[in-house]
């Protein structure tokens, strides 16, 4: 069965970091590229980053570039993200997402227009930025 | 705000249709056919339901449908029912200065 499970949300002080994580399993985690969303509570879905499947290509909103890092060790299934410098407006539900497509090529993945959708979500961890 | 627009709300009665549309630029809807949507119940994860305007993924009802024209994609949903009252997001990928995907605000489906 395939499933996603986020896990480190928190409270935090503005300024601070945390890192959230998410394991999948029943699925090769390998060759599907990930996303990162988050929604604000009462609001849309905001895209947040995304990973090729080997790790090697990573694509931030603008609103995180510079503060976020995602990440992945295959070998554990195991994505994360490393949120630093953090503020208020951060203060959202952080899901996973499996890209619906998966990508096998000998060559790194990066992030077009085949690689936007996602079929597969975890429940999310929530991420509260307040002093 | 978000970067596509929907209408807050919609409603229809069951055994009805909707339409819920969505309105990008030439840079995101406009730009290819990279448009999804998808279905949100409350203090749930959002679920798939239409990708690449029009097609379903497996299990999704053949009662939900998608189209675009120039910057603004549509989703349809057929003979309403009780259990189809949600929220739902349209998404497109977007190139401008790099590769993003943007999300609209959401339209809430009441089913009266």
């Amino acid at each position: 069965q395939v499933n996603v499970v986020e896990s480190g949300g928190g409270v935090v002080q503005p300024g601070r970091s945390l890192k959230v994580s998410c394991v999948v399993s029943g699925f090769n985690f390998k060759v599907f590229g990930m996303h990162w969303v988050r929604q604000a509570p009462g609001k849309g879905p905001e895209w947040v980053a995304f990973i090729g499947s080997d790790g090697t290509y990573r694509y931030y909103a603008e609103s995180v570039k510079g503060r976020f890092i995602v990440s992945r060790v295959n070998s554990k299934n195991t994505l994360f993200l490393q949120m630093n410098s953090l503020r208020a407006e951060d203060t959202a539900v952080y899901f996973c997402a499996r890209v619906r497509n998966s990508y096998e090529s000998g060559t790194p993945q990066r992030f077009d227009r085949n690689f936007y959708d996602m079929d597969v979500w975890g429940r999310g961890a929530t991420v509260t930025v307040s002093s | 705000q978000s970067a596509l627009s929907q209408p807050a709300s919609v409603s229809g009665s069951p055994g009805q249709s909707i339409t819920i549309s969505c309105t990008g630029t030439i840079s995101d809807i406009g730009g290819s056919n990279s448009v999804s949507w998808y279905q949100q119940f409350e203090g749930k994860a959002p679920r798939l339901i239409i990708y690449d305007v029009s097609a379903r993924p497996s299990g999704i009802s053949y009662r939900f449908s998608g189209s675009k024209s120039g910057n603004t994609a549509s989703l349809t949903i057929s003979g309403l029912q009780a259990e189809d009252e949600a929220d739902f997001y349209c998404s497109s990928y977007a190139t401008t200065t790099s590769p993003e995907l943007l999300f609209g605000g959401g339209t809430k489906l009441t089913v009266l």
